[in-house]
């Protein structure tokens, strides 16, 4: 099992609706989680931290759900301008093996007219 | 926005040529990284750093060397560039500790012909 797994997608949504991603990670230890923007040929962006209680910037939405081993993001009313690919990032936080970030594959997300 | 430089941005160079790839950043990050990453594909470790006099070979077998001799200095070096170089290289920085996020560079993209 991949240490963070993520449907690669493309997901194809039009303007304005509400699409959700999950991520799954293998390392129970895991304590930092994150969601990164990657747009084409760019460098990856952070968009938002996870953190346990979840929490909400605006339209993007994450969730952290431990027993589980997943986090969610939650984009709502899409915008074209969200079409990007979206990376979960996951880390043990501290201890040994706390410089480890590990970056899932991505999920491709199309926002269309 | 980030406080992390790459150069150069671009580059295109003859097989066999040695190359050193540079990356800065002025944030006092303990942790650096470098990235591979192919067009439309996942990110792969290459190298890590926790601090001056401290690199690691990352997860993807690579013929490139780094060094730390600065805290915000972190070189990449080919010492004979081949074809299948031909990608695009990220770094990034971070501080040492939980739920701190990595900031990268915008990344140099190398073509060896």
């Amino acid at each position: 099992r991949k240490e963070v797994e993520q449907d690669p997608g493309p997901f194809n949504v039009p303007e304005g609706a509400t699409v959700a991603f999950n991520c799954t990670y293998s390392n129970s230890a895991s304590q930092s989680f994150f969601w990164y923007r990657q747009d084409c040929r760019k460098e990856p962006k952070l968009l938002m931290s996870v953190y346990s209680s979840g929490n909400e910037d605006g339209r993007f939405t994450a969730q952290l759900n431990r027993a589980s081993q997943y986090i969610s993001l939650l984009i709502r009313d899409s915008k074209l301008s969200d079409s990007a690919t979206y990376l979960c990032v996951v880390s043990p936080g501290s201890g040994a093996g706390s410089y480890q970030l590990t970056f899932g594959k991505g999920t491709k997300l199309s926002v269309i007219p | 926005e980030a406080d992390i430089y790459q150069t150069p941005r671009y580059l295109v160079i003859g097989t066999g040529k040695k190359i050193t790839l540079e990356c800065s950043q002025t944030m006092g990050h303990d942790k650096m990284y470098w990235y591979q990453q192919d067009p439309g594909m996942e990110l792969h470790l290459i190298h890590y750093s926790y601090g001056v006099n401290s690199t690691e070979k990352g997860d993807l077998s690579s013929e490139s060397t780094v060094s730390r001799i600065r805290t915000e200095h972190f070189p990449l070096t080919l010492e004979s560039a081949r074809p299948s170089h031909t990608s695009q290289y990220l770094c990034a920085s971070r501080f040492i500790g939980p739920n701190t996020e990595a900031f990268f560079g915008q990344g140099t993209r190398l073509t060896v012909v």
